[in-house]
């Protein structure tokens, strides 16, 4: 089974300080991981992927992820937070060993960068 | 432009009532997929689909019928609404594996009174 969790439902972060939003996750084989942003009243954005190679990922908006095996966790970073940051994330998992493209969700992190 | 598009944005129906939610996509992507997505469980997956004409289930499909009949269209259809189905809804495309990212519509707001 497949699952994903993202232990904070809620991020609060000073703008210009570093910004985590954590994920573990459990898959039977080897996984893809993934970031997704959502905005108010849009769909999910891609932000990141990790499948293979090099433990730390950086993707769009100068975000960052670094995959931790032994820790089975893929958290989100971000040196300096923005404003325009503040946003709701999900991390998403795939068994690499399945036929099929589809993706268990977390229930998502909001996260909010005060001014 | 190009895209994802779902249709209609917003719907109010009753109990009981068939209502069907339609996607578009202009990318020609193979897989599409319907989300819906729910105040602590995040996206779960309805159905999806990896080409015309192949459909499988996810991880809620009770209660929903899908079809794709051309690649780039992947209509929902609730049969009997019920109100545990109010939701958001999102269908998205992929490329064909290897993984690629998934591509989401701006999702529609269900309401079933």
């Amino acid at each position: 089974a497949q699952s994903v969790a993202q232990p904070e439902d809620q991020v609060n972060v000073a703008e210009g300080n570093p910004l985590t939003v954590k994920c573990t996750y459990s898959v039977s084989g080897n996984p893809y991981l993934f970031w997704y942003v959502q905005y108010p009243n849009r769909g999910l954005q891609f932000l990141l992927k990790y499948i293979t190679g090099d433990n730390l990922v950086k993707g769009s908006y100068g975000f960052e992820a670094e995959f931790n095996k032994s820790q089975t966790s893929f958290h989100l970073k971000k040196p300096s937070a923005l404003v325009s940051d503040s946003a709701l994330y999900f991390c998403a998992v795939r068994d690499a060993q399945t036929g099929a493209n589809n993706l268990f969700f977390g229930t998502g992190t909001r996260l909010t960068v005060i001014p | 432009d190009a895209g994802i598009t779902q249709s209609p944005r917003y719907k109010i129906t009753e109990t009981g009532r068939q209502v069907t939610l339609m996607c578009h996509q202009t990318w020609s992507h193979s897989y599409m997929f319907w989300y819906r997505q729910d105040l602590g469980h995040g996206l779960r997956l309805i159905y999806y689909s990896a080409a015309a004409d192949i459909t499988d289930k996810g991880e809620v499909p009770d209660g929903y019928v899908v079809s794709r009949s051309k690649t780039e269209n992947f209509p929902l259809t609730l049969e009997s609404a019920t109100r545990s189905q109010t939701s958001v809804y999102f269908c998205a495309s992929s490329e064909i594996d290897p993984p690629s990212p998934l591509h989401f519509g701006n999702g529609t707001r269900l309401t079933v009174t």
